[in-house]
């Protein structure tokens, strides 16, 4: 099975920052790849998909970029209400996998 | 309103099954295939299955293949997770979700415990 390496697995940063996440598969992908975000005690919720489509509704701030094995995150200037776990989701075969996880924190 | 509502968790001895539902509403439910998504206290998300839209593909994580059993009723607007030969380590908050669109369940805590 193709697995997903997510790094870091947390962080710290100031409102305003950018804020990277990156998410390597061990085999290629394509552009097979969702972000999801969530909030403690809340629901996942999927920002991007196909490595780089954003959903509706979701913070143009939030931005996805990468193909084949190397993917990233990118929030262009962090925001209170962006402190969360952030995943990634590979889905070009069964069965699917997360990656571990990014805890980002505001300082 | 779009929902998920899902019943069946609780708390089950190892080696005993039990039976999630998720009761959809709102959106065309039989055009959607459908994930169950788990996550163990403390921890990340892990995917565990998923069913198409007419149920004739299953899909299993190789945690819990030979053990659970996903199903639909299109009819009744339902996805099911079958769980058997329970273990302590798929103590977990379980999600039902759409494979677009991104819908979500509650989600519902099953402890595997004696």
């Amino acid at each position: 099975d193709i697995q997903m390496t997510q790094s870091p697995s947390a962080m710290s940063a100031s409102v305003g920052d950018r804020v990277t996440i990156t998410c390597r598969a061990s085999q290629g992908i394509s552009n097979y790849l969702a972000w999801f975000q969530q909030k403690p005690g809340k629901v996942p919720k999927r920002l991007i998909n196909g490595a780089s489509t954003l959903q509706n509704g979701v913070p143009s701030r939030f931005s996805g970029s990468g193909s084949g094995t190397e993917f990233t995150l990118t929030i262009s200037s962090l925001q209170p209400e962006d402190s969360a776990t952030y995943y990634c989701l590979r889905y070009n075969t069964y069965p699917l996998s997360f990656g571990g996880g990014t805890k980002v924190e505001i300082k | 309103q779009v929902q998920l509502v899902q019943s069946g968790g609780g708390v089950v001895q190892p080696g005993r099954s039990l039976r999630l539902s998720c009761a959809a509403s709102g959106f065309a439910f039989s055009t959607y295939a459908m994930h169950w998504v788990r996550q163990a206290p403390g921890k990340g998300l892990e995917w565990v299955a998923l069913i198409s839209f007419n149920g004739g593909n299953e899909y299993y994580a190789d945690s819990v293949k030979g053990r659970f059993a996903i199903s639909r009723d299109n009819p009744k607007n339902t996805v099911f997770l079958q769980m058997n030969s329970l273990r302590a380590e798929d103590t977990a908050v379980y999600y039902c979700s759409t494979d677009r669109d991104d819908y979500w369940g509650q989600g519902t805590l099953v402890t595997v415990s004696s």
